[in-house]
């Protein structure tokens, strides 16, 4: 089985500070990175999916980078405000499925 | 509204029972996945189908079966077999391309106690 590691494990911060989270994953076979919000009593919501080396996304004011050579993604959050309070899950999709990582649970304080 | 739905929320059942646990979507995606949580673990994937009556086995396949008879539904039977069911479930479904599956959406998920 193939290792998807997220760091951190959890996250307080102020409202209105920015935080950012890291994904690692196996470099070879890769075809996909996805990343997802959980919020609490919903369902996981995709927030990207990303191909290709270098690739940037955007969605407000959350971003992520994607560098496929070394196995690693991160997802930026500019400006956190408590309704960014959620668990982020990245996962790899590598040969023929989808591996998640444990997730960074993310906690913003007003 | 198109989404996928899973029922039911709560479910309880004796040991040595087998249970279903149905999904169901209308999103007209061809794929469709079973995954458990467990605390402090990632998302696991129990089982996956990516078109009808064709279905293959995830990392903890054991102890559980599916089926994919309707393109629509794709329930998940937890037996008797299965060591430690008790867990939250949840399905997904999504699009497949040449680069992997697009995102997966998710049901709302059934959270299965077995005393």
């Amino acid at each position: 089985i193939l290792n998807v590691e997220q760091s951190p494990q959890s996250l307080h911060v102020q409202e209105g500070d920015s935080t950012n989270f890291t994904c690692s994953f196996p470099s070879s076979n890769f075809y996909a990175l996805h990343w997802y919000r959980w919020e609490t009593a919903k369902s996981p919501e995709a927030l990207f999916v990303m191909t290709l080396n270098g690739d940037e996304k955007k969605k407000g004011r959350i971003s992520a980078t994607l560098n496929t050579k070394e196995g690693y993604s991160y997802l930026y959050i500019k400006g956190s405000q408590p309704e960014d309070s959620a668990t982020y899950l990245c996962a790899s999709y590598n040969t023929d499925k989808l591996i998640f990582g444990t997730g960074t649970r993310l906690q913003v304080f007003p | 509204d198109g989404g996928i739905t899973q029922s039911p929320k709560y479910l309880f059942r004796k040991e040595g029972q087998n249970v279903t646990l149905s999904c169901e979507q209308n999103l007209n995606h061809d794929a469709m996945y079973w995954y458990r949580q467990d605390p402090g673990q990632g998302l696991r994937l129990i089982y996956y189908s990516q078109i009808v009556n064709d279905f293959q086995k995830g990392d903890i396949a054991e102890g559980y079966s599916v089926s994919r008879e309707k393109k629509e539904s794709f329930p998940l039977t937890v037996t008797s077999a299965q060591k430690n069911p008790t867990a939250f479930y949840l399905c997904a479904s999504s699009i497949m391309a040449g680069t992997g599956p697009h995102e997966q959406y998710f049901g709302p998920g059934t959270r299965l106690t077995v005393t």
